[in-house]
């Protein structure tokens, strides 16, 4: 249980053109979902933190008008990278942490497999 | 803010035992855990520890939390070659709060 799944996988986009990132939980309900960047053979960082039916938090340094995200249910959040330019291009991981209620807190996130993007 | 670091390579021999180690700075950690990644794939738990836990074993790994030090290592037993991937150490306050991640450490396992 608690799968996580990207969608697409990898894109390669035109720079100025605009890529939507979806972050499902297939299995469970997931009050919150946060998005990562990653460069390569570097750590993750935090992008912003998506709580759903309510704006997500950035981080400092994310400009919130490129990377539009959005949770529009528990199941789902999306990042959408807006005019993309070749430094966008990143490996973008979601993950989701379990809702509260009658579930069992779960100690942990669950990590989706990742989007590459190249914006070329 | 807060820091983690963690070694940036660490290479054994099939069989041996490895100890990826990691540090950091926030006092209010509550929660650390350790990750795999293997080459252009998500992350994958492996485990975690309380930051009331001195250690933690689970089947081949050993987790061991030195909180006056802010020192948290894992240990490998007999290690593969499927174990060849990057460590992230990770900590957070609180479950739903953000995960705060180590640089990275990448174990290559030889024959």
């Amino acid at each position: 249980g608690a799968v996580v799944s990207q969608h697409p996988s990898w894109v390669i986009c035109k720079s100025g053109t605009s890529v939507k990132i979806e972050c499902r939980s297939l299995d469970f309900q997931a009050t919150t979902m946060f998005w990562y960047r990653q460069f390569p053979k570097q750590s993750l960082m935090l992008m912003a933190t998506s709580n759903e039916g309510s704006k997500a938090t950035y981080e400092q340094g994310v400009e919130k008008d490129k990377f539009l995200i959005n949770h529009a249910s528990l199941t789902l959040s999306t990042l959408t990278v807006t005019s993309a330019h070749p430094e966008d291009s990143s490996f973008y991981i979601c993950s989701a942490s379990l809702s509260g209620g009658d579930v069992k807190p779960s100690y942990e996130q669950y990590f989706g497999p990742g989007t590459r993007l190249t914006v070329t | 803010g807060e820091d983690v670091e963690q070694s940036l390579f660490l290479s054994v021999r099939e069989g041996d035992s490895s100890v990826i180690n990691c540090t950091y700075t926030d006092s209010s950690s509550t929660y650390l855990y350790w990750y795999k990644q293997e080459p252009g794939a998500g992350l994958q738990l492996l485990t975690y520890i309380f930051s009331n836990m001195d250690m933690k074993q689970d089947q081949r790994l050993t987790v061991l939390l030195n909180k006056k030090d802010k020192h948290l290592s894992l240990r490998i037993a007999d290690t593969q070659t499927g174990d060849s991937a990057i460590y992230f150490c990770a900590e957070s306050i609180n479950t739903a709060s953000k995960l705060t991640f180590g640089t990275g450490t990448r174990l290559q396992v030889t024959l």
